[in-house]
């Protein structure tokens, strides 16, 4: 597609919930990150991957928190036994190879909203 | 580690004036690239302006500029004839250069200035 695209748009859950979220990079981008972004916080990294390399996954809040990237394209953001606080838009980006302009293209989030 | 800082949680301007938007960082870093993002109620953050350290001209991209002060580590935004479609959340941003090893890539944000822009 011509941007990156996330899903669901908007998710509610109750507490204790398993939830995926989706996102699918710009055609050729190599470089994928997500972040989460709270009310009044900014955002946070959580995970970023490039290529085959192995993901950097320093930002990732806690063991509750998984990602995966599947033949170098679609990324999932799993959040096991969802908690209120992790009530944000979970923010997805993505990266052309070989760049040293350091742009990100975003895709519009997916807003999780845990009960 | 790095860290940004906008001490500006919201700002308002009236349409067709000038606002500036404050951001200082703080980096061990001699050499980085610094950006600024808008995220309008859409939610999609899209890139306004980026700014190279080593560069000494201040980046320019209509009607917004940066006033780059690289010694006191401040990266403020100037947004000239403001428009209604400027309201939104404004990000300043710092990224370590592809080269520099560690955590490529890695925008650290700010918290974000609220900008509004009355008719």
């Amino acid at each position: 597609g011509a941007g990156v695209s996330q899903s669901p748009s908007n998710k509610v859950t109750e507490k204790g919930k398993d939830v995926e979220l989706r996102c699918d990079p710009i055609s050729g981008h190599t470089a994928l990150y997500w972040y989460r972004q709270s009310l009044g916080q900014g955002l946070e990294f959580l995970i970023y991957f490039q290529g085959n390399s192995a993901p950097d996954k320093s930002g990732l809040p806690s063991d509750r928190f998984s990602a995966e990237r599947t033949g170098g394209s679609v990324s999932t953001l799993t959040i096991q036994r969802t908690q209120q606080e992790d009530s944000a838009v979970y923010l997805c980006a993505s990266s052309p190879p070989g760049t040293t302009t350091g742009e990100l293209f975003f895709g519009e989030g997916s807003r999780l909203t845990v009960l | 580690a790095q860290t940004v800082t906008q001490s500006q949680p919201e700002m308002s301007v009236q349409e067709a004036e000038t606002v500036t938007l404050s951001c200082t960082y703080d980096t061990s870093e001699n050499n980085y690239y610094l950006f600024w993002y808008k995220q309008p109620p859409s939610r999609q953050m899209i890139l306004v302006i980026r700014q190279e350290a080593y560069k000494q001209q201040n980046a320019t991209e209509n009607r917004f500029s940066v006033n780059f002060q690289k010694a006191a580590k401040s990266f403020s935004l100037k947004i000239s004839d403001s428009q209604l479609g400027d309201t939104a959340m404004y990000f300043c941003a710092f990224m370590k250069p592809w080269n520099s090893g560690g955590s490529n890539y890695k925008l650290t944000f700010g918290k974000g200035t609220l900008l509004t822009v009355n008719p």
